[in-house]
C-alpha cells in the first residue's frame, strides 16, 4: 500500500559532518510535508516544512530538498552535532485526506560520534 | 510556543483496568490527535477531533475510545487495557487550516501487566 518510508533506519555521521536523512513517499497527491525531530524520552518537535510547490527550503542548519519527478524527501543537517542525536521523521500531507491528518515515516536513528 | 501536555509521563496500569490519558493544548488548536508509538512501526493515528464531541476513527482504533468535551482537551481511554496496549502515547494538536504542522505533547508511556 502506499507509505512514507525512509531509505535508512539508522545513521551515524562523525561530529561536524554534513547529515542526509532521506524519506519516499508515493502518493502523488501529496502537498506539504514536515520534518520532525524526537529525541530520547521526548515528542516530536517540529523541523522544518515544504509544500509541494518548492523544491527547497532552508532553516538555522538544515535543509529540506524535495524532487516531486522521483517522490523523495530529504533533510540536510550541515555541521552535524551531537544534540543532533535523535529519530528523524518525515510526515505528508495528502490533499484529499481529512483535514489535518498526517501521515507519518518509520524514522531514522541519527547518532553523532565525536 | 505552542504548549501541549500530558497527564503523565510513566503509567502502569493492570489488566483490565479502565485508563485515561489526558491531553490539553494551549493555543486553541482545532484538531487534536493521539498517536501510539511503538519500535519499529513509527506513528499511528488512533484517534482524531478536528471539533469539540466531534471525533474520527484512526489507523487503530480497536479498543480505545477518545473525548472531547472542551476545546482544549482531548482525552483516550482504554476501556479493559491490555498488555498490548504497552506502548508510548503521543498527543498532538494543530489549526484547522492549510498548513498542518502538528505540535506534539511530551507522550506518555504506558505500562500494562
Amino acid at each position: 500500500g502506499e507509505s512514507v518510508g525512509l531509505h535508512l533506519p539508522t545513521l551515524s555521521v562523525q561530529e561536524g559532518d554534513n547529515s542526509i536523512i532521506n524519506c519516499a513517499y508515493s502518493n502523488s497527491a501529496s502537498d506539504y510535508f514536515i520534518w520532525y525531530k524526537q529525541e530520547s524520552g521526548k515528542g516530536p518537535q517540529f523541523i522544518i516544512d515544504i509544500r509541494s510547490n518548492m523544491d527547497k527550503r532552508q532553516g538555522q542548519r538544515v535543509t529540506v530538498l524535495l524532487n516531486k519527478t522521483v517522490k523523495h524527501l530529504s533533510l540536510q543537517i550541515a555541521a552535524t552535532q551531537p544534540g543532533d542525536s535523535a529519530v528523524y521523521f518525515c510526515a505528508e500531507r495528502r490533499r484529499g485526506s481529512t483535514l489535518g491528518r498526517l501521515y507519518f515515516g518509520r524514522g531514522t536513528q541519527l547518532t553523532v560520534w565525536p | 510556543d505552542v504548549k501541549v501536555t500530558q497527564s503523565s509521563r510513566y503509567l502502569v496500569k493492570r489488566t483490565g483496568e479502565k485508563v485515561f490519558l489526558e491531553c490539553v493544548q494551549d493555543m486553541d488548536h482545532e484538531n487534536m490527535f493521539w498517536y501510539r508509538q511503538d519500535p519499529g512501526l513509527g506513528l499511528r493515528l488512533i484517534y482524531f477531533s478536528y471539533d469539540v464531541k466531534m471525533k474520527e476513527k484512526g489507523d487503530i482504533p480497536e479498543g480505545y475510545s477518545v473525548s472531547r468535551e472542551k476545546k482544549e482537551r482531548f482525552s483516550l481511554i482504554l476501556e479493559s487495557a491490555s498488555t498490548n496496549q504497552t506502548s508510548m502515547y503521543l498527543c498532538a494538536s494543530s489549526l484547522l487550516k492549510s498548513t498542518d504542522t502538528q505540535y506534539f505533547g511530551p507522550g506518555t508511556r504506558l505500562t500494562v501487566l
